[in-house]
């Protein structure tokens, strides 16, 4: 049983388009986050969530709006999406916000905007 | 500004030759520390952590690491690097404001 899994591993759109990525953990776990990978591998946070409740918000574009209908969903909605969205997406959680360093990632979404 | 840098992009070892993968970091205090390890296509996997006390730390997979505050630095070793360790590690930084920052990783090739 997949301990953090996200939907789907891969995204090939067209710039403007709006996409869509899932994440749950059945860790029972109350923090979850949204971090971004680049192309050359530099990892950085994104949002974090406790409880539902948002926490951690870095300088991302209001384009990415987070949503977590519950604790254990984290989901991230992209709107009109441009070529320097491209990466990859990866879902994380902790046990809560004080193990924020102890993450349980998922396996990542690639995307692609051309 | 904080950071952690890990110097070394790309190292190649031999199977059964001991690893050392260098971290440095620029915290305001004294911060939490981390090495992840990444095998290709997958996420991040926590391989040992470091809060306080003993400075030298155990993981799984028999990994290492040792916090030296002198050299704000905290250096991930193995003694026998085997060919499935083969994968990108990152060194990672935390503290009160529960947002880890990252280094840029080390690709860890194993010859044979």
């Amino acid at each position: 049983d997949t301990a953090v899994s996200q939907t789907p591993k891969y995204l090939v759109t067209q710039m403007g388009n709006d996409k869509s990525i899932k994440c749950e953990q059945n860790l029972g776990h109350d923090t979850m986050y949204w971090y971004k990978q680049d192309s050359k591998k530099f990892l950085k946070i994104m949002f974090s969530y406790n409880n539902k409740e948002l926490i951690i918000n870095e300088t991302v574009p209001n384009r990415f709006s987070p949503k977590s209908p519950d604790k254990a969903h984290l989901n991230l909605h992209i709107n009109s999406l441009e070529l320097g969205d491209s990466a990859v997406y990866f879902c994380a959680s902790s046990q809560s916000l004080s193990k924020a360093g102890e993450l349980f990632f998922g396996e990542g979404s690639r995307l692609t905007v051309l | 500004a904080q950071s952690v840098t890990q110097p070394d992009i790309h190292i190649t070892v031999s199977e059964g030759a001991s690893l050392e993968l260098r971290c440095n970091y620029s915290y305001g205090a004294t911060p939490y520390l981390f090495w992840y390890v990444q095998s290709p296509g997958q996420g991040l996997q926590l391989l040992l952590k470091y809060f306080s006390g003993d400075t030298l730390v155990q993981g799984i997979k028999g990994f290492e690491a040792e916090f030296k505050r002198s050299q704000s630095s905290f250096n991930l070793r193995k003694p026998s690097v085997h060919w499935s360790d083969a994968a990108e590690y990152f060194c990672a930084a935390g503290g009160a404001t529960n947002k880890l920052i990252f280094g840029t990783g080390t690709l860890l090739a194993v010859q044979p």
